[in-house]
């Protein structure tokens, strides 16, 4: 069993359209919770990132961690089709190395 | 502010010759530097990781290396290529005692011919 799981998609969706994102992980000891997105033939950028359970929004963005559950979500709101890129979720215990999900990758339709 | 370079964008390469990869980082001091490779619809593979000079440590056995030759200089390195090395390859860097992600390189797109 992979430590982070992660559906690949694709994921298509009309513009305005609210997404959510997921990731499951086994690791009980991860604490920090980070998302990214991914253009194509771009590197990784860090969207969002929080510490434990809870909520954290950003705009339009909404990173959500159950640290019970081992489950985290992205919710975009009011999606848009520059929002289209790949998601990759990652966690860590904390200054150790980040595990990533395999990334989903995800269409906003105009 | 902090930047990383990367270089070059794109590169391709025929089988048996070999690869250098460069990564630079400006604006800080004695950065976590590592290597991912980006395979097509797959996750990001951690190939190596460097916490200071000359201290790299493998995540995976395969056919390329790395070095730290200065404090914010890592570069990536194979002898002879595989086709199987072939891939999108990101270098990154997090500040000793970071918790808060990696900051990447724009990538370079590596095809073995």
């Amino acid at each position: 069993q992979k430590e982070v799981e992660q559906d690949p998609g694709p994921l298509s969706v009309p513009e305005g359209a609210i997404v959510s994102l997921n990731c499951t992980y086994s690791n009980s000891a991860f604490q920090y919770f980070m998302w990214y997105r991914q253009y194509s033939r771009k590197g990784p950028e860090l969207l969002m990132y929080t510490y434990s359970s809870g909520n954290k929004e950003d705009g339009r963005f909404t990173a959500q961690v159950d640290k019970s559950s081992k489950y985290i979500s992205l919710f975009i709101r009011d999606s848009q089709p520059s929002d289209s890129a790949t998601y990759l979720c990652a966690m860590s215990e904390g200054a150790q190395k980040l595990v990533f999900g395999q990334g989903t990758r995800l269409t906003i339709n105009p | 502010s902090q930047t990383i370079h990367q270089w070059p964008a794109t590169l391709v390469q025929p089988v048996g010759s070999p690869l250098s990869l460069e990564c630079t980082v400006e604006g800080t001091s004695n950065p976590n530097l590592y290597w991912y490779r980006q395979a097509a619809g797959r996750g990001l593979q951690l190939l190596f990781y460097s916490v200071g000079i000359g201290q790299i440590s493998s995540e995976v056995p395969q056919n390329l290396s790395a070095s730290r030759p200065q404090d914010r200089q890592f570069i990536l390195s194979s002898k002879k290529l595989l086709l199987s090395d072939s891939g999108f390859y990101l270098c990154a860097w997090r500040p000793v005692g970071g918790l808060y992600g990696y900051t990447f390189g724009s990538g370079t797109r590596l095809t073995v011919v």
